[in-house]
């Protein structure tokens, strides 16, 4: 099976960059997508194709991928992105998600 | 509008069947591969499976959770998805969504439909 690896938590102030990181074997070969959840709510995309920003999503979210490791960014992070961040990647025949990553803005 | 429906979801007891069922509007349906997902409560995603489009043959794929319990299919002509799920056990009680997608930035989800499997 495949497994993508990330930080449970990350906090900063509003204003800092939040950096959340994803690690896992795949990452060498496939790319990657980051979802935002926030409570209550269906999963949005942000990023795909490890450092593409689908239309509509803010500036300040960027994707960067090294080897087996990608990081999704946020630059000058606001209090609305304050959320459930989660990778997302594809091997064979299977889909499979990070564990995910809580981030609070305050 | 571009929008995914879930419905179906309920309480069913352990060892019992239930079927979803997800109503796509505002994009072209038969395009685009088509998922379900699944959270349990205060827990993280979950991908179940896959069913792919006519160009790929409507190839399907699962979660080896639930292999041989669950199966995807999807009609067209009716621009719509469905889980059924069969044997279901506690730990399959979740909010189920449906997402469709593709290569690039189409990445759509519905808002969910809780399944609740408990005697």
């Amino acid at each position: 099976s495949y497994e993508l690896t990330q930080p449970s938590s990350v906090s900063v102030s509003p204003g800092q960059t939040a950096r959340i990181t994803c690690s896992g074997d795949v990452l060498a070969k496939k790319y990657a997508r980051w979802f935002q959840q926030k409570p209550g709510q269906a999963p949005v995309l942000v990023i795909y194709k490890d450092s593409e920003r689908p239309s509509g999503i803010p500036e300040r979210f960027s994707g960067s991928s090294s080897g087996t490791t990608v990081t999704l960014t946020i630059s000058g992070a606001q209090v609305e992105d304050e959320a459930d961040y989660y990778c997302y990647s594809a091997a064979d025949n299977n889909q499979v998600f990070g564990g995910g990553t809580k981030l609070t803005v305050l | 509008e571009v929008q995914l429906v879930e419905s179906g979801g309920g309480l069913v007891q352990p060892g019992g069947s239930l079927r979803l069922s997800c109503a796509a509007s505002g994009f072209t349906f038969s395009d685009h591969y088509m998922d379900w997902v699944r959270q349990a409560p205060g827990k993280g995603l979950e991908w179940v499976g896959r069913t792919r489009n006519k160009a790929n043959s409507y190839t399907t794929e699962y979660a080896a959770s639930v292999k041989g319990r669950f199966t995807i299919s999807r009609d067209d002509s009716k621009n719509s998805l469905y889980l059924q799920m069969n044997s279901l056990k506690t730990e399959d009680t979740a909010v189920y969504y449906c997402r469709g997608g593709d290569a690039d930035a189409f990445d759509i989800w519905g808002q969910g439909t809780m399944v609740t499997v408990s005697s």
